[in-house]
């Protein structure tokens, strides 16, 4: 079955970057995009970017563009995303997706002096 | 702000009939974008519920059904049950972008 595996809790502080993976299973990497989406405490999920793991071509917010960097290793089935200029607003699950139907646990990023 | 919009919450006794909506606009729902519906309980990821407007994914109850017109979409829940509670979300596309909205918290009573 489908799996998606996430990094682990990250703590940063303010100005710092934070790289989380997301490990994919059970498919063929290359057959679909991979998204990655977070949810500030309370919020509702905040769509922040995808990339085509055939391609490596990417598509960002308007709103990250310039602090989110989404890559991807082909060779072990694992899509990255990095945000670097930490603000305590970015505390919030991040979570990589498959699609609609397939998402990974979710890694807290607290940002915090 | 998000960009689709939801009520705060909704609440019904066991049993009980409850919808909640989600209203977009032309360049999202309006434009036929795919209206997908999930529910999330504390602590865990959003779980899809309603795929491409009226969907239901294996294992999800026929009691859950959804529909879209013009820029907007709706989820109706009949026969509630205690597990229903939790917040639910409904997402679209703008574009490539991923939308939704900031989440409806349903509460049995």
């Amino acid at each position: 079955q489908v799996q998606l595996v996430q990094s682990g809790t990250e703590v940063k502080k303010p100005g710092a970057s934070v790289k989380v993976s997301c490990k994919a299973s059970g498919y063929t990497f290359t057959d679909n995009y991979m998204h990655w989406v977070r949810q500030a405490p309370g919020q509702g999920p905040e769509w922040m970017g995808r990339i085509n793991p055939n391609s490596g071509v990417t598509i960002y917010a308007q709103k990250f563009q310039g602090r989110v960097t989404v890559t991807r290793d082909t060779s072990i089935s694992t899509a990255y995303m990095e945000l670097s200029r930490l603000r305590s607003d970015d505390t919030a699950v991040y979570y990589c997706a498959r699609g609609p139907g397939n998402w990974g646990q979710g890694t807290l990023v607290t940002v915090s002096s | 702000q998000s960009v689709l919009t939801q009520p705060p919450s909704v609440s019904g006794a066991p049993g009980q009939r409850v919808t909640i909506s989600c209203t977009g606009s032309s360049s999202n729902i309006g434009a036929g974008s795919d209206v997908h519906w999930y529910h999330q309980l504390p602590g865990t990821a959003p779980k899809l519920l309603i795929s491409r407007h009226s969907n239901r994914p294996s294992g999800v109850p026929d009691r859950f059904s959804g529909s879209k017109s013009g820029t907007s979409a709706s989820l109706a829940i009949t026969g509630l049950q205690a597990e229903d509670g939790g917040d639910y979300y409904c997402q679209s596309f703008d574009g490539s972008m991923w939308v939704f909205g900031g989440g409806t918290e349903l509460t049995v009573l």
